[in-house]
C-alpha cells in the first residue's frame, strides 16, 4: 500500500514569514495533488502536478514535485491569516492515497 | 466546471435507520466515483470506488452490506448506510473523476450524525 506523509502535522507561523510543507510518498507515481480544507468544509484543489519537476504558483502558494526523491512540497511565502487551514496531499496511485495533513494557523 | 454536489449537506438519524447521501456531478461526465470518510482532525480514508453500471469496489474493513452504493449514472452515486450506529457518525465526502489523467473533484461533504 502506498504511504503518504506530511511534515510536519501542525505548523503556528506568523503572518509574514515563509515555511514549506513536505509530501513524502512510498512509490513510484508521477501525479500529485494539494488541497486545502477549511474547518467542516470538503476539499479545494490548489495544485495540480503532473511531471517530474513540475512547479505551480498561485498567489502565495508554490508547489513543486521531484518524483526521484518522491516528494512534493508545497510552500507559503509571507503567510497571511487566510491561509490558515488544513492542507493535504494526495497522490495518485490507481487510488487517491492522501497524507496526513497539516493544519497550519497563521498568527497576526 | 467540475462541480460535484452532495445532498444532504447534514443529516441527524436515530441508531438504527438507513441514510441516502446523493453524489452528483453537475458539470461532467464521471466515470469513477470515490466515497470517502473523514473523523474529526484525520485524513480522508477512501470507503470505496465505483463505476458506473458496476459493482462498487470496497476497501479492507469496509462493509459492503452496511454501505450500500450505487453509481446509477455517470452523474448520480448514492451511499446509503443502512442501520446507522452511532460510530457511523463522520464526515462524508463523494469524489469523482473523469478522464484518464484521474483527478478528483470532490462533493462538499455531508455530515451524519447518528444519535
Amino acid at each position: 500500500e502506498l504511504k503518504v506523509e506530511q511534515n510536519p502535522l501542525f505548523l503556528s507561523m506568523q503572518e509574514g514569514k515563509n515555511y514549506t510543507i513536505y509530501c513524502n510518498y512510498s512509490t513510484t507515481s508521477d501525479r500529485l495533488y494539494w488541497y486545502r480544507q477549511d474547518p467542516g468544509k470538503s476539499l479545494e484543489s490548489l495544485f495540480v502536478l503532473l511531471s517530474n519537476g513540475a512547479v505551480k504558483q498561485e498567489g502565495r502558494l508554490m508547489a513543486s514535485l521531484d518524483t526521484k526523491a518522491r516528494l512534493s512540497t508545497l510552500h507559503i511565502t509571507a503567510a497571511v491569516h487566510d491561509l490558515s487551514a488544513t492542507y493535504f496531499c494526495a497522490v495518485d496511485g490507481n487510488q487517491f492515497y492522501f497524507g496526513t495533513g497539516t493544519s497550519l494557523t497563521v498568527i497576526p | 466546471g467540475a462541480v460535484v454536489s452532495q445532498h444532504p449537506s447534514r443529516v441527524i438519524c436515530k441508531s438504527g435507520t438507513s441514510v441516502k447521501i446523493e453524489c452528483r456531478s453537475l458539470d461532467f461526465q464521471a466515470t469513477t466515483m470515490f466515497w470517502y470518510r473523514q473523523f474529526p482532525k484525520q485524513s480522508l480514508m477512501l470507503m470505496a470506488t465505483s463505476n458506473e453500471g458496476s459493482k462498487a469496489t470496497y476497501e479492507q474493513g469496509v462493509e459492503k452490506d452496511k454501505f450500500l452504493i450505487n453509481h446509477a449514472s455517470l452523474t448520480l452515486s448514492t451511499l446509503t448506510v443502512t442501520s446507522a450506529h452511532p460510530e457511523d457518525s463522520s464526515f462524508y465526502i463523494c469524489g469523482g473523476s473523469r478522464d484518464s489523467y484521474n483527478e478528483q473533484f470532490f462533493g462538499p461533504g455531508t455530515r451524519l450524525t447518528v444519535l
